[in-house]
């Protein structure tokens, strides 16, 4: 099982500003870099911030990505409709010796 | 294009084994470490495993250790994924990414996904 912990849902009207954590411990996001990943309906996952807090070319800076300690968290701003999808942070894990996605957050835009 | 392209999934009895080939294109294949990552249906991601670029090392996830064996050829831009003693469990799309470069875990490719279905 996951054990990077996202809410299983968020949700705001077109504009609105949604926020996202991710709640990891010291081997994982506490020493590691962290992703986060957009994966629409139906789609393969789609790179959105890379090391915390960078762009891949191509993402709008309405998302945006931090660490702080042990946890993590994506903000998109300026919300819209297309933005409806799930997102799942991911960082490697000392302990385990191996990559850990989030539990995945859907985000519902109303 | 950048691409991965999977293929090699389908419906196999528990105890079976399929080996799973990505193929990749438009880039330098054997300077890239890749992955394998899997998402059952209606389920989040999971990752799978990693191999090296010159494939010297490989890491894999618990759920799956001893059972497949990731491994590449370079000279082929392929990556393959050997499953054996497959589970009911192990039913999911499997995809193949590669690391944005500069990084070892930042996938900005991703294959389209092949499913492989563990059913009796």
């Amino acid at each position: 099982q996951s054990v990077l912990t996202q809410p299983p849902s968020a949700s705001g009207t077109p504009g609105q500003r949604v926020t996202i954590s991710c709640s990891g411990s010291s081997s994982n996001i506490g020493s590691n870099t962290v992703n986060w990943y957009q994966q629409l309906p139906g789609a393969a996952p789609k790179l959105l911030i890379y090391t915390n807090n960078q762009w891949p070319s191509g993402v709008p800076a309405r998302f945006s990505g931090s660490r702080s300690g042990t946890s993590a968290s994506l903000a998109i701003s300026g919300l819209q409709s297309e933005d409806e999808a799930d997102y799942y942070c991911a960082s490697w894990d000392d302990s385990l010796n191996g990559l850990v996605f989030g539990t995945g957050t859907k985000v519902t835009v109303l | 294009e950048v691409q991965l392209v999977e293929s090699g999934g389908g419906l196999v009895q528990p105890g079976g084994s399929l080996r799973l080939s990505c193929a990749a294109s438009d880039f330098t294949f054997s300077d890239y470490w890749m992955h394998w990552v899997r998402q059952a249906p209606g389920k989040g991601l999971v990752w799978v495993s990693r191999i090296s670029d010159a494939a010297t090392s490989t890491w894999y996830a618990d759920s799956v250790k001893g059972r497949f064996t990731v491994s590449r050829d370079n000279a082929k831009n392929t990556l393959y994924l050997q499953m054996n003693s497959l589970r009911d469990e192990d039913t999911a799309v499997y995809y193949c990414a590669r690391p944005l470069a500069g990084t070892r875990n930042a996938f900005d490719i991703w294959g389209q996904g092949t499913m492989v279905t563990v059913s009796s």
